[in-house]
């Protein structure tokens, strides 16, 4: 398959953890990276393969991967983490990077 | 810095031809792949294709081939989206995107997008 499943709409109350994931085949070779997008902002990477980070994302963001799932986490969800999250991988079979659907985060 | 830097947003009418383009700088140009990636509003990101700078080689993705192309000026570190006749259905926003990758391990491998260009909003409208 060449499709990565997000859930639409996450919560989270202001402080606590929250898991957002992405399933799809192509995850069982292929990790995934983890793109914020903000609204009126282009999207930026927060998390890329087994669990990095770029510089200048807070260590509150992390990932994880098992199977055919990758995960976000955030730990200690702030005000300003409230956007839409997408998850990035590559259909391998086709030479193809695939986005998927995004879910958007609410901290509440 | 390393950055991508797109032009600016676009008014046309359906049947026009436009070309959109993405400067990089700050890094070795022809080292990356330049992908576009579409977003529609209120919808999430789709690939629309790459092009490899050092080669010009391109592939697109099937919902996209044969009604854009994308293109590189290697002289002055630029590609390009372009479309020789625009639809309503082509609003969107679209950004630019270096590659970097694949990396791979004995297990997994991956890559990414970043930076991001900040986007060329266009709006096709009669």
């Amino acid at each position: 398959s060449s499709e990565l499943t997000q859930d639409p709409d996450v919560s989270v109350a202001l402080g606590q953890t929250v898991r957002i994931t992405c399933q799809g085949d192509s995850l069982r070779s292929y990790y995934a990276s983890w793109y914020q997008q903000k609204p009126g902002q282009a999207p930026i990477l927060v998390i890329y393969g087994k669990n990095n980070r770029p510089s200048g994302i807070p260590d509150r963001f992390s990932g994880s991967s098992s199977g055919n799932t990758a995960s976000l986490t955030i730990t200690g969800a702030q005000a300003e983490d409230e956007a839409d999250y997408y998850c990035f991988s590559r259909d391998s079979s086709a030479n193809r990077p695939i986005f998927g659907g995004g879910t958007k985060l609410t901290v509440l | 810095e390393v950055q991508l830097v797109q032009s600016g947003a676009e008014v046309k009418k359906p049947g026009e031809s436009l070309k959109i383009s993405c400067k990089g700088s700050g890094y070795s140009f022809i080292t990356y792949e330049i992908n576009w990636v579409r977003q529609t509003p209120g919808k999430g990101l789709e690939w629309m294709g790459t092009i490899d700078p050092s080669g010009s080689y391109t592939n697109y993705s099937p919902s996209f081939q044969g009604h854009v192309t994308i293109s590189v000026d290697k002289s002055i570190t630029t590609a390009y989206l372009q479309w020789s006749s625009l639809r309503a259905s082509d609003s969107a926003m679209y950004y630019c995107a270096r590659r970097s990758g694949p990396f791979c391990s004995s297990t997994s491998c991956y890559d990414l997008f970043d930076p991001w260009g900040q986007g060329t909003l266009v709006t096709v409208s009669s």
